[in-house]
């Protein structure tokens, strides 16, 4: 099993304030995903970084793949209510492979 | 279109009893397909995944069992549930293109008393 630790686990903060989210791991992933789930429903994609050193921007959100492949971060800029959730990471353990291995999320409550 | 369904949403089972929670896939064929368990408000545990009809790959040694009696449906199922089962359980597929990025299902909340 090839773990992704995620880091806060939990985090609370003001509307328009920023954050960081990191995913680390000892492990090289092929490609790393992003998801984010409200509570009840299933995790939706969020975004892929496939390079070392990739950084990939959505709209407020910035995610980097670390040059290793090991690691990702994910950057929100003036964070708005509707940024609350559970962020997961995924990892692909090599190319083609037929499972992904989940982080251990971070739950971001952005109070208005 | 393709969409991804799961049900029922929500089922509450007494220990001891079986289980069976169904998932299928429409506007696709063999599709990869997949089911997670999240403890709450955590990451999620692969616990199968199927590549084809009949194919079945489990991840993690436990009380439950899958089957793909069908191209497009998967499910989930246990003679005898332990409390240890209640859980949110997440159907997924690859989508389309199968590029390894999981499309998931609505989910399904199990509380076992």
């Amino acid at each position: 099993t090839q773990l992704l630790e995620q880091s806060p686990q939990f985090l609370s903060i003001q509307e328009g304030e920023n954050l960081t989210v990191y995913c680390n791991s000892s492990s090289v992933f092929s490609s790393l995903q992003w998801y984010r789930q409200e509570p009840g429903e299933g995790p939706v994609l969020l975004v892929t970084v496939v390079t070392g050193g990739e950084v990939k921007k959505l709209k407020r959100l910035t995610f980097q793949f670390g040059d290793a492949r090991k690691d990702s971060s994910l950057h929100i800029t003036a964070a708005q209510p509707g940024d609350t959730g559970l962020y997961l990471c995924a990892g692909a353990p090599q190319t083609g492979a037929n499972n992904l291995f989940f982080g251990t999320g971070t739950r971001l409550t952005v109070i208005p | 279109s393709q969409t991804i369904h799961q049900w029922p949403a929500t089922l509450v089972q007494p220990v001891g009893s079986p289980l069976s929670l169904e998932c299928t896939v429409e506007g696709t064929s063999n599709p990869n397909l997949y089911w997670y368990r999240q403890a709450a408000g955590r990451g999620l545990q692969l616990l199968f995944y199927s590549v084809g009809i009949g194919q079945i790959s489990s991840e993690v040694p436990q009380n439950l069992s899958a089957s793909r009696p069908q191209d497009r449906q998967f499910i989930l199922s246990s003679k005898k549930l332990l409390l240890s089962d209640s859980g949110f359980y997440l159907c997924a597929w690859t989508g389309i293109l199968n590029t390894g990025e999981l499309f998931f299902g609505e989910g399904s909340r199990l509380t076992v008393l």
